[in-house]
Formats: structure tokens, C-alpha cells, sequence
């Protein structure tokens, strides 16, 4: 059982290239996550998706788009890096029921350094 | 709105000794209140989590946590160190917010353990 499966591990941008983070799980999670870690900061959410078809803002959204392209599979997208998105990507999932909270289930996270 | 509150970006302990990680918490309901850890170059993992069954929750790897109301805390202890326990800890509150489940994270503590 893979979990949570992040790739690339690790990426290395120009400032003003684009790159997409892929993430997918095989939990039948309905619910999926962005995270970027800051050293410091501990993680901010920057797009979630409650369940599939539906996408919204969390905390950090600028400069990011997202896709949820099934149950399995939610990516990430720089359209333009910036120096600023360097950090660490974290892709989460999770079932939600009802009032029913679960854990986070986390990959193994995307290194990225604009330069 | 929920937050969490951790004390101290960095905790140096001996082997062998008591680990205590603290955190508090702020929520205008009950919480639900988890504790996560991350290993280097890896994602955050479930150490255990509170969610009203009872005050003293434990966790894998030796770990508990105390839920007290009159504190508004949720501190993370472990009786005696090992060196496998050097990670990073974070406290997260989570709710509902907007039909999701909204996780709020703390800071994070790293744990140093030494010989």
C-alpha cells in the first residue's frame, strides 16, 4: 500500500518557468491537500479539494493552481516560479465523514529551489 | 479561529531522559488536537490524537499527551528518550471550516537527543 505518492522529489526552476507537482493516493481519501513547508513556519495550506471536482484557496494561494483530475490524483501548478516558492511541497489526504475527523496522510514531499 | 501555539523551536534532551514537547491551543469549541512528527527528508506521520474520548492519549513509540481544558493544552511527553526520536514534532488543531477539514499546524519543535 504506496499511501501518498509525491513526485518529483526533487526540483530545481529558473524564476519564470513553470513546473506541475503531481500527487496521488490510493486510500479512496476523499479529500486532498497542498502544504509548503517554511523553515520556522511550520506547513501552510495553499489549495485543498474536499472531494473530487472541487477545488478551493487555503492560505497561500498565490501563484498556484491546482487540478483535481479524479479521486486518485490532485496536482499542483507554477505557472511563473519565483524565488519565493522555493520551499518544501507536502501533498495530504484524508476521509472525511460526517463530523468524523481523520488524520492527514502525507507523501514524502517535493523539494523545490527557484533560483 | 483555531490555533495552536508551540513553545520552544528546538528541545535538547539526554538520552534516557524525560522528552517534554509543549504545546497550546486556542478554539472557540472543542478541539480536536493531534500531534504529528517528521523525520528528516520525509512527511509528517501520526504520533496520536485527541478527540474527546479521553484526556491522556497515547501514541506510538512510547508517546502521550495530556489534554487539559483549564490549561488549554495538549503538551507531548515520552518517559525516557531514545535517539531515534530526533525529529521534528508539530501540534495541529483541526475543524471545519467551509464544508472541509481544516488542519492549523503549529511551528514545530526539533527534538535533539544526545548520547
Amino acid at each position: 500500500n504506496a499511501g501518498v505518492t509525491q513526485t518529483p522529489k526533487f526540483q530545481v526552476l529558473k524564476t519564470g518557468q513553470s513546473m506541475t507537482l503531481q500527487c496521488a493516493q490510493d486510500m479512496n481519501h476523499n479529500s486532498m491537500y497542498w502544504y509548503r513547508q517554511d523553515p520556522g513556519m511550520g506547513l501552510r495550506l495553499i489549495y485543498y479539494s474536499a472531494s473530487e471536482g472541487t477545488t478551493d484557496k487555503g492560505e497561500v494561494p498565490n501563484g498556484y493552481n491546482v487540478s483535481r483530475l479524479n479521486k486518485r490524483e490532485f496536482s499542483l501548478r507554477l505557472e511563473s516560479a519565483a524565488p519565493s516558492q522555493t520551499s518544501v511541497y507536502f501533498c495530504a489526504s484524508s476521509v472525511t465523514e460526517g463530523t468524523d475527523f481523520s488524520p492527514l496522510h502525507f507523501g514524502n514531499g517535493t523539494r523545490l529551489t527557484v533560483t | 479561529a483555531q490555533s495552536v501555539t508551540q513553545l520552544g523551536s528546538h528541545v535538547s534532551v539526554s538520552e534516557g531522559a524525560l522528552v517534554l514537547l509543549r504545546c497550546n491551543y486556542s478554539s472557540s469549541v472543542p478541539p480536536y488536537l493531534f500531534w504529528y512528527v517528521q523525520y528528516p527528508n520525509q512527511g509528517l506521520q501520526l504520533l496520536l490524537k485527541y478527540t474527546s474520548a479521553a484526556t491522556l492519549v497515547k501514541g506510538i513509540n512510547g508517546f502521550e499527551a495530556e489534554f487539559k481544558k483549564s490549561e488549554t493544552s495538549f503538551h507531548l511527553t515520552k518517559p525516557s528518550a531514545h535517539m531515534s526520536d530526533a525529529a521534528e514534532y508539530f501540534c495541529a488543531v483541526i475543524g471545519y471550516s467551509g464544508g472541509y477539514q481544516k488542519v492549523t499546524f503549529g511551528t514545530g519543535t526539533k527534538l535533539q537527543v544526545i548520547p
